[in-house]
């Protein structure tokens, strides 16, 4: 069973970095693309960012352009987003999911991690 | 490309149908023929699950009573007879282009 682990987040002052990893399990990790999806608290769904199976493409919403970077090691079967310049309005839970790049969706997702970003 | 999802609360009977739509500010059809909208349904302090996938496919493990429908902009999920596990959030999503985006999520809530 496809199985994705987030970890990293936390509490962190504004101006302040973190990163979070995706440990992958049970599929060939560097065949697929991964990305972040985050949920704000009651709030819906935002896309944050995606990354190629072999790591050289990626992509960044508006939001985060910049100041996040997503990243991956396929022999340790892990995804990484990099979180610099962290503001208030990132306070959410940060998902990782797998990509299945033939239909463009995620068609699966981790626990999730939160992250709180507050003085 | 902008998602706008309605209802965005559907109190539905046990038993009873449920349905709910989703229109994108342009059109989901990919010069490859393809069309990239996906369902997701999140239950409560669970996280997002794909439901359907290419307008029409369910997931593998998805009940029959979830199917979806829709082309071009215009696009809908329906349950045909809501149980109580079908309480939670329904997003709709794109994947035509980046950035990928979702709707702004449909709660449903039994009556």
């Amino acid at each position: 069973e496809v199985q994705l682990l987030e970890s990293g987040g936390g509490l962190i002052q504004p101006g302040g970095s973190l990163r979070l990893s995706c440990t992958a399990s049970a599929f060939t990790f560097s065949t697929y693309a991964m990305g972040w999806v985050r949920q704000a608290p009651g709030k819906a769904l935002e896309w944050v960012s995606t990354i190629s199976d072999s790591g050289v493409s990626t992509h960044y919403a508006d939001s985060v352009k910049g100041r996040f970077t997503i990243s991956r090691d396929n022999p340790k079967n892990t995804l990484y987003l990099q979180m610099d310049s962290l503001r208030a309005d990132d306070t959410a839970v940060y998902y990782c999911a797998k990509v299945r790049w033939s239909d463009r969706d995620f068609d699966f997702w981790g626990q999730g991690t939160l992250v709180t970003v507050s003085s | 490309i902008v998602m706008t999802q309605t209802p965005l609360s559907s109190p539905v009977t046990l038993g009873q149908p449920a349905s709910i739509s989703c229109r994108s500010s342009q059109s989901l059809v990919h010069s490859d023929g393809n069309t990239y909208l996906s369902w997701l349904q999140q239950r409560p302090g669970q996280p997002p699950r794909l439901l359907i996938y290419k307008i029409s496919n369910r997931s593998p493990g998805v009940p029959d009573r979830f199917s979806g429908s829709g082309a071009g902009t215009d696009f809908t999920l329906k349950i045909s007879r809501v149980e109580a596990e079908d309480v939670g959030l329904y997003y709709c999503m794109q994947g035509i282009q980046f950035p990928w985006t979702f709707g702004q999520g449909t709660k449903v809530e039994i009556k």
